[in-house]
């Protein structure tokens, strides 16, 4: 069965403290790797796509890259509006709809 | 663009009761996605839409959910009757491309929070 497994389930961190977010996935023929962010009561926002081992994408403080079997979402720096849930997420084996991990909920403290 | 539109934000009801949850996708997308989201399963797809013909139903968890499309601008997704296992965040997302089109991303709306007591 398709699975998408985001570790850890939460993170705390103090401003400044950089740290990584693992995606592990078990789906045949990746077919790109999503990843995004959600803040409380809102829906999930666009922050990346990655379609290739080997890939990365930076924006400001976040830089996700991708393994055959996982990708990472790196935090350097972080600051407290970066505090989030951030969800990843990748296309199942028959192509039929997105599989998201349960995500990783992010708290960067002052 | 205003973005995913959904109504309403919140609903309370009881069981047995019949819930309607409403869609605008952003202009011109073409797919559009209903997504229920609690803490114990995280988000899981419902159904999709592209080019207002419903593709996948698979992820509708029983008959008492309906979902429609009657236009490029509007859906709704249906429970009836309710019950109090329903309660849960339901989003509605769009999307651009061609079907299936899951290589491209989604734009969610802010989410229709349902309680079913």
């Amino acid at each position: 069965e398709d699975q998408v497994t985001q570790s850890p389930e939460a993170l705390r961190l103090q401003e400044g403290e950089s740290s990584s977010l693992n995606c592990s996935y078990t789906v045949s023929g990746l077919r790109g790797l999503f990843w995004y962010r959600q803040d409380p009561g809102k829906g999930p926002e666009f922050l990346f796509t990655l379609y290739s081992a080997g890939e990365e994408k930076e924006k400001e403080r976040l830089k996700a890259t991708l393994t055959k079997k996982e990708s990472f979402l790196h935090i350097t720096a972080p600051k407290p509006e970066d505090s989030a849930t951030y969800l990843c997420a990748v296309p199942n084996t028959g192509f039929q709809k997105l599989v998201f991990g349960t995500g990783t909920r992010l708290l960067v403290s002052p | 663009d205003a973005g995913v539109i959904q109504s309403p934000r919140h609903e309370v009801t009881e069981m047995g009761q019949e819930v309607t949850l409403r869609c605008k996708p952003i202009s011109g997308h073409n797919s559009l996605f209903w997504y229920r989201q609690t803490m114990m399963r995280g988000l899981e797809l419902l159904i999709y839409f592209n080019n207002n013909v419903p593709i996948d139903d698979s992820g509708m968890p029983e008959d008492r959910f309906s979902a429609k499309m009657p236009n490029a601008s509007f859906s709704t997704l249906k429970i009836q009757p309710s019950e109090p296992r329903d309660s849960a965040v339901y989003f509605c997302a769009s999307s651009s491309g061609l079907a299936p089109n899951f290589g491209n991303e989604q734009f969610f709306g802010p989410g229709t929070r349902l309680t079913v007591l």
